[in-house]
């Protein structure tokens, strides 16, 4: 079974399109985040949710808009795609705790090509 | 503010040599530091983790990393490099509930 799940893995569109990710972890955790990676294998925080709840949300434009159905589920919908959004969007999951000291489990990533 | 430096983008070592990778990290309390291995077209696996103790940590697949407080930092260390070690590998630090990822290092390994 995968822990964490992400589809679809690749995903090629055009500019202006609306597109949706989605990620679904089986581990029980509490806390699951979405990541941007850059074509130069920089990671960046985008979201964090807790138990459905958004507690981090970095820099991101209004067009990327997270939702969280239930604690097992974090879905990405991306509204007026740009050419600038093109990267891979890694779904991540971790037991809560106060300093966040648990792992963090990954996706395989989701590749968004913006053409 | 928290942050990971990785100084070496890419790396090329031959298979069966030793290999060690630097990070230094920026944080003002006693760090919890990760270390991931990213496999191409993969996600991001954990090869290690610290968070207080013995500063030597092992990890899996044969690697090891260790924190120097004085120096702010924790390499990763293997002894000796297979073909499948080849990935990108990136340090991480926690803080204010969130990690803070190094820009990776770049592992070659020819035969």
């Amino acid at each position: 079974d995968t822990a964490v799940s992400q589809t679809p893995k690749y995903l090629v569109t055009q500019m202006g399109n609306d597109k949706s990710i989605k990620c679904e972890q089986n581990l029980g955790h509490d806390t699951m985040y979405w990541y941007k990676q850059d074509s130069k294998k920089f990671l960046k925080i985008m979201f964090s949710y807790n138990n459905k709840e958004l507690i981090i949300n970095e820099t991101v434009p209004n067009r990327f808009s997270p939702k969280s159905p239930d604690k097992a589920h974090l879905n990405l919908h991306i509204n007026s795609l740009e050419l600038g959004d093109s990267a891979v969007y890694f779904c991540a999951s971790s037991p809560y705790e106060r300093r966040g000291t648990g792992e963090l489990f990954f996706g395989e990533g989701s590749r968004l090509t913006v053409l | 503010a928290q942050s990971v430096t990785q100084p070496d983008i890419h790396i090329t070592v031959s298979e069966g040599a030793s290999l060690e990778l630097r990070c230094n990290y920026s944080y003002g309390a006693t760090p919890y530091l990760f270390w991931y291995v990213q496999s191409p077209g993969q996600g991001l696996q954990l090869l290690l983790k610290y968070f207080s103790g013995d500063t030597l940590v092992q990890g899996i697949k044969g690697f090891e990393a260790e924190f120097k407080r004085s120096q702010s930092s924790f390499n990763l260390r293997k002894p000796s490099v297979h073909w499948s070690d080849a990935a990108e590998y990136f340090c991480a630090v926690v803080g204010s509930n969130q990690f803070y990822f190094g820009t990776g290092t770049s592992l070659t390994v020819i035969p």
